[in-house]
Formats: structure tokens, sequence, C-alpha cells
């Protein structure tokens, strides 16, 4: 079947102009993360929906960020007024209820000009 | 809360030989499960293994194993017969049980492994 897709692949945008980034799990996935990983980094959580519960935002580096998921499948994460530190690839993954293992979609590269 | 740590930025292995990633955690939690996942330069992440804490046996998958010290908080991939498809950024990775009501996970900052020719 389909794995988790994200688009766009690639993203150049100027410094405080708003982005979009968008992410489709895997069908009947009620699991979706968000991360992002800076250039030789590791994984930095952002955000967690399951199911129909309140996301657990603890993530968001600032203010900026958001993200929501409509009709518990795509989810949209939105970055305002982008930054040069917000420069980075955003990873998407999904997981079935209760089932630890996540797939991950091929990110999105975002570069702040 | 919960940290994970990889403290070999880069390791290299001649093909066919093995080679060990370390990965120490902290946790107060008893219940959890630990991962590793490949990133090759496509930057698809892949699983590769995962261990859960209540299980004594170390997990195995083909090449992949690990050793899985619980009480030393340690958490080392072993690469057997090292190919160069095997060469990628390995990340070893925590999340908490599902007693703790959370499924976040919490990654170390990786080790990019070369395979030698």
């Amino acid at each position: 079947g389909a794995g988790v897709s994200q688009s766009p692949s690639n993203k150049v945008t100027e410094k405080g102009k708003d982005v979009e980034l968008r992410c489709d799990p895997i069908s009947g996935h009620t699991a979706l993360y968000w991360y992002r990983q800076s250039l030789g980094q590791g994984l930095e959580f952002l955000i967690y929906f399951q199911g129909n519960s309140a996301p657990d935002k603890s993530g968001l580096p600032s203010d900026r960020f958001s993200a929501e998921r409509t009709g518990g499948s795509v989810s949209t994460l939105t970055i305002q007024r982008t930054q040069q530190e917000d420069s980075a690839v955003y990873l998407c993954a999904s997981a079935r209820q209760g089932i630890y293992e996540q797939y991950f979609g091929p990110g999105t590269r975002l570069t702040v000009t | 809360a919960q940290t994970v740590t990889q403290s070999q930025p880069e390791m290299s292995v001649q093909e066919a030989e093995t080679v060990t990633l370390s990965c120490t955690y902290d946790t107060s939690e008893s219940d959890y499960y630990l991962f590793w996942y490949k990133q090759p330069p496509s930057r698809q992440m892949i699983l590769v293994i995962r261990q859960e804490a209540y299980k004594q046996q170390n997990a195995t998958e083909n090449r992949f194993s690990v050793n899985f010290q619980k009480a030393a908080k340690s958490f080392s991939l072993k690469i057997s017969d090292s190919q160069l498809g095997d060469a990628a950024m390995y990340f070893c990775a925590y999340r908490s049980g599902t007693t703790s009501g959370t499924y976040k996970y919490i990654f170390g900052t990786g080790t990019r492994l070369k395979v030698l020719a």
C-alpha cells in the first residue's frame, strides 16, 4: 500500500513569509508525528496527534509554529513569519494505534533565505 | 525527562566486518521501548530493530542484533557482515510504554556509519 507522503519535497521561502507543509499518513493510522531535523542533527519532536485526543504540542519551538489534522487524516504544519533558523528537514510519521512502529515520510526540506 | 545519547558521531567499518553502534538512555520508567532507525541519503527513515524493555532476550533481525543492558541503560546495535547498503545515519530512539499515556519518541543525535569497500 501507499506509504506516508509529504509535500512539497523542497520549499524555498523568504524570511518573514508563511509556509504550509503537508503530510498524508498511511490510511488507518491514528497517530501522526511531526519532527524537525536540522543539518547534522537528530530528530526534534514537534507535535503528536493521537486519534481524537488533544494533540501533544510540547515540542513546538515557538508560537509561530502550529499544526492541525483534519478528519483524523491529513495534517498541515504551518510556520508563520519564517526565520532562517527554521531551515531544516521536516519529517512526518504515522503509526497504528497502540503499535510502536512509526512509518516515516520522505520529508520536506525547508530553506529560508 | 528521558534522554537518549549516542556518543559516536561517526563510525567506519570494512565491508563484511562487524560494527557496534552505542546508545545510552536515561529514564525512571520501567515500561518502555527502544528502537534503532536507519536514515540513508535518501532521507527515508526505516525501522531497523526494536526492543521491549520487559523482554530479557535481545532482539535480532537478520544481520542486526542488539545488546540490551537494562540496568546499565545501554542499547547497542551490532551489524554483522556489513554491506555497502548499510551506510547511513543510525538513530537510537526511546518511547514510553502504554501505561505512561504518551507515545512521544525521543531520538538520539545519530551515528553516521561509513562502509568501506
